[in-house]
């Protein structure tokens, strides 16, 4: 069974830019989340979908982050106009409802954004 | 006051010893207590988790968890070269579908 996976691997960008961040869950996860480590600091969530619902934003730290999940698949996440601390690693986990599965979210090898 | 408190180390022991980890944490709604193993350039990976008080242990790994001290560790017995990576604690507040909480995450290395 295929991880979850993330696109790209790395990215560079110049502030003012925007990037797509894409995050392809395990077949089946109806949870998705968003985390981002900063360098030096832990790792911090950033949103949670249950299909293709926001279930909590609470850790967006802007609205210059948008995340989507059109048709509870796939997700993306957009930063416009992306800022130099925006820099880090950003995860996707996923994770089966609670009714059919434990409690372990399989997290993604991360998209390590670089602003410059 | 942060809500998970993990030394990041680097931690650097012989093969065979020891190891011991740990995380204090702040807000006593946690329920459910992991360990996430990240190897470099990986995401994170489920090592073992605990609910609420208690021991749990799979082979030569231990969990503790002391919700009176919120006061969190892991313990690798016969530590192997193999077990070199950052450990990060992590708390939920419900099982599923609730964000984690993370640490720092502890880097160990393990020399042979």
């Amino acid at each position: 069974e295929a991880g979850v996976t993330q696109f790209p691997s790395h990215s560079v960008i110049e502030k003012g830019q925007t990037v797509t961040l894409r995050c392809d869950p395990i077949s089946g996860h109806d949870n998705l989340y968003w985390y981002r480590r900063v360098m030096g600091k832990e790792i911090k969530f950033l949103l949670h979908f249950v299909k293709e619902s926001k279930q909590d934003e609470s850790g967006m730290p802007n609205n210059r982050f948008l995340a989507e999940r059109t048709g509870g698949t796939y997700s993306t996440l957009k930063v416009q106009p992306a800022e130099l601390e925006d820099s880090g690693v950003y995860f996707c986990a996923s994770s089966p409802l609670p009714r059919t599965g434990g409690i372990e979210q399989y997290f993604g090898p991360g998209t390590r954004l670089t602003v410059t | 006051q942060k809500e998970v408190e993990q030394d990041p180390g680097p931690l650097s022991v012989p093969e065979g010893a020891i190891v011991s980890l740990n995380c204090t944490y702040s807000n006593s709604a946690f329920q459910y207590f992991m360990w996430y193993r990240q190897y470099s350039r990986k995401g994170p990976e489920l090592l073992m988790y605990t609910y609420s008080s208690g021991n749990k242990e799979d082979g030569r790994f231990t969990a503790q968890v002391d919700k009176s001290s919120k006061y969190i560790s892991l313990f690798i017995r016969d530590s192997q070269p193999s077990d070199s990576a950052t450990y990060l604690c992590a708390m939920s507040l419900n099982s599923g579908n609730t964000p984690l909480v993370f640490g720092k995450g502890t880097r160990l290395s393990v020399i042979a």
